[in-house]
């Protein structure tokens, strides 16, 4: 089946360095790819959609200089998280959509997720 | 405002029960709805996707039913096992594309044996 993948799956940063996590869809191509993230006892939020070949559309409130989203292939999407605080610490998990996957319409696959500490 | 509520936040019970668990929204008019998997450090795992104009999805020992008017979902899980011990979110899409989904905060579910 179509999987989605996502690196690193957990990493540790400094705080004020980047870090950048990537998701790839590794079996279909993927126009749109969107990233969540989740606090400790929090919905999963949606921070932003992804687009192939241009801007992302961020959600309001989150901050597009700080979390970079670059989609330039139709299998990759990144976010990089720019001069990481330690409040920036949280589950980031991407997902992306697999048009007429099944008879019920588009299908979601989400990646692994990625566990973001920063010290 | 639209927002998605899961009851209970937690679940425990012994294995071989039938459980449901709950989830409302308060806007109506949704394009469709899904329940999702979440177990510890790992990514999501779709179970059931419900479109608006659907009543109910099957899955094997999985049943979601979905009742637009009232604003209600219900994922029925017969024979729990341990292996089904994980965290289920249940997710609502509004419209426009798929992947924007109003999550619900989870119900955390523990089967013992």
């Amino acid at each position: 089946g179509a999987v989605v993948s996502q690196h690193p799956s957990r990493v540790i940063c400094k705080s004020g360095t980047s870090v950048k996590i990537e998701c790839r869809s590794l079996d279909f191509q993927a126009t749109t790819m969107f990233w969540y993230r989740q606090f400790p006892k929090k919905s999963l939020m949606l921070m932003a959609t992804s687009n192939e070949g241009s801007k992302a559309t961020y959600e309001q409130g989150v901050e597009k200089d700080k979390f970079l989203i670059n989609h330039a292939s139709l299998t990759l999407s990144t976010l990089t998280v720019t001069s990481a605080h330690p409040e920036d610490s949280s589950f980031y998990i991407c997902s992306a959509s697999r048009t007429g996957a099944s008879s019920s319409g588009n299908t979601i696959y989400f990646g692994e997720g990625s566990w973001l500490t920063v010290v | 405002k639209q927002e998605v509520t899961q009851i209970p936040a937690a679940l425990s019970v012994p294995e071989g029960e039938n459980l449901v668990l709950n989830c409302s929204f308060t806007d109506s008019a949704i394009y469709n709805l899904q329940w999702f998997r979440q177990d510890p450090g790992k990514g999501l795992t779709s179970l059931l996707l419900i479109q608006s104009s659907q009543r109910e999805q099957t899955s094997g020992r999985l049943n979601a039913s979905l009742d637009k008017s009232s604003g209600r979902s219900t994922l029925y899980i017969a024979a729990s096992q341990p292996g089904d011990s994980a965290t289920y979110l249940c997710a609502v899409n509004y419209g426009g594309s798929q992947g924007n989904l109003i999550f619900g905060k989870g119900t955390k579910l523990s089967v013992k044996p």
